[in-house]
């Protein structure tokens, strides 16, 4: 199995912050990413998908980039609403593996 | 606008089988797309079990392969998991979403149902 690996497992920062998160495969798999945001309570919603496109209704202040072992999520300029998990997946390889998430508090 | 929504007990007994249903709405599952489960129990992250095409050709995770059962009822509109041999380990929140490959990305997702594993 391709193991998905988020950094960091958290972070805190403020609202008008450029946050970055990363996730590093295992082994290569092209562009075949997805990121998502989980809330408390609710389920994960799509905002990336092919590494570095923008899933429909997603605001343009996220952002996603990356090939092959390395990807990065970046969210531009905070909004209260940001505040929440995000995964990563991996579409590459039969299973389909996500990442450990990474929790993005309010400082 | 598709809409997927779990249902089955919330409570199941060790050695028991975990039995859930998906209910779609907004599209036809004969129409195509795959349809998967994946799951989070409390705190952690996610797992993907399995998923299946409208044909009912399924794909499981290797790990869970042995215990795991997806089918799907075009008629209802409608697809099923059925996990056999539960533990406390396989408590968890379920969700069913759709893909278009049984390697691809969820979009969109149900909400969710939590199932407790417990005497």
């Amino acid at each position: 199995d391709i193991q998905m690996t988020q950094s960091p497992s958290s972070v805190s920062a403020s609202v008008g912050d450029r946050v970055t998160i990363t996730c590093q495969a295992s082994q290569g798999i092209s562009s075949w990413l997805a990121w998502y945001q989980q809330k408390p309570g609710k389920a994960p919603k799509l905002l990336i998908y092919a590494a570095s496109s923008l899933q429909s209704g997603v605001p343009s202040r996220f952002s996603g980039s990356g090939s092959g072992t390395d990807f990065t999520l970046t969210i531009s300029s905070l909004q209260p609403e940001d505040f929440a998990t995000y995964y990563c997946q991996q579409a590459n390889s039969f299973p389909i593996t996500f990442g450990q998430g990474t929790r993005l508090e309010i400082k | 606008q598709v809409q997927l929504q779990e249902s089955g007990p919330g409570l199941v007994k060790p050695s028991e089988t975990l039995s859930l249903t998906c209910a779609v709405s907004g599209y036809s599952i004969s129409s195509g797309y795959y349809w998967g489960w994946i799951r989070q129990p409390p705190g952690k992250g996610l797992e993907w079990i399995g998923s299946i095409y409208h044909s009912g050709s399924t794909y499981y995770n290797p790990s869970l392969k042995s215990r795991v059962t997806i089918s799907v009822d075009t008629s209802k509109n409608q697809f099923s998991l059925k996990l056999s041999s539960v533990t406390a380990a396989d408590t968890a929140v379920y969700y069913c979403a759709r893909q278009r490959s049984y390697y691809d990305w969820f979009d969109p997702w149900g909400q969710g149902t939590l199932v407790t594993v417990s005497s």
